[in-house]
């Protein structure tokens, strides 16, 4: 597509539950990345995709996070037995290579709110 | 103390003004991003530096790697450039490290 497309752009959802949302990265991008801006705070990094090389988890706050990418294309981020806190926008973003050499095409975000 | 300081947190003025917003960062970069998100949620990419300074329409940035400083300017300020301005920096190729943010509002 011509940009970074994420889905649902809203999901509420009652604590306990778990919830999947979807990144579609723009064609030919090698690099898709998570990051998730809580309510008055600023955007922190979740996990990265490289190619075929394992991912970078080093963002996920807890094993209850949890991230995949199939066939190097679009990636779901799911949240198991969702807490109050995970409430935030999760954004994706994508690049050609690595964004620090190519810039990065960020989505529209999904707002998950847990209620 | 963040790695990357932004200034100032709000900002407010009238339409035509010159605007400028601030970024210190506290480590080694290999690149600085000028990032902005309106409400709703989304986020543009408007600069990507590594030296030096970019011009796009009204909107310039500039880099001091020696300083560890960014600025981003706005010529002739819209109520359409209110929205929250995000520096961003990669200590690596991949992640960022993202500031607080500047959340300018343009009163007409």
């Amino acid at each position: 597509g011509a940009g970074v497309s994420q889905s649902p752009s809203n999901k509420v959802t009652e604590k306990g539950k778990d919830v999947e949302l979807r990144c579609d990265p723009i064609s030919g991008h090698t690099a898709l990345y998570w990051y998730r801006q809580s309510l008055g705070q600023g955007l922190e990094f979740l996990i990265y995709f490289q190619g075929n090389s394992a991912p970078d988890k080093s963002g996920l706050p807890s094993d209850r996070f949890s991230a995949e990418r199939t066939g190097g294309s679009v990636s779901t981020l799911t949240i198991q037995r969702t807490q109050q806190e995970d409430s935030a926008v999760y954004l994706c973003a994508s690049s050609l290579g690595a964004g620090g050499n190519y810039g990065y095409t960020f989505g529209s975000g999904t707002r998950l709110t847990v209620v | 103390k963040n790695e990357v300081e932004q200034s100032p947190q709000n900002l407010t003025a009238q339409e035509g003004e010159f605007i400028t917003i601030n970024c210190s960062y506290s480590v080694g970069i290999s690149a600085l991003h000028w990032l902005q998100q309106h409400p709703g949620g989304g986020i543009v990419s408007l600069f990507m530096l590594s030296s030096g300074k970019k011009k796009h329409g009204r909107l310039i940035a500039t880099i001091n790697i020696q300083e560890k400083h960014s600025s981003l300017h706005i010529t002739a300020s819209h109520p359409r450039d209110s929205a929250v301005y995000i520096c961003a920096v990669n200590q690596g190729a991949q992640k960022l490290v993202f500031g607080q943010g500047t959340r300018l509002t343009i009163n007409p």
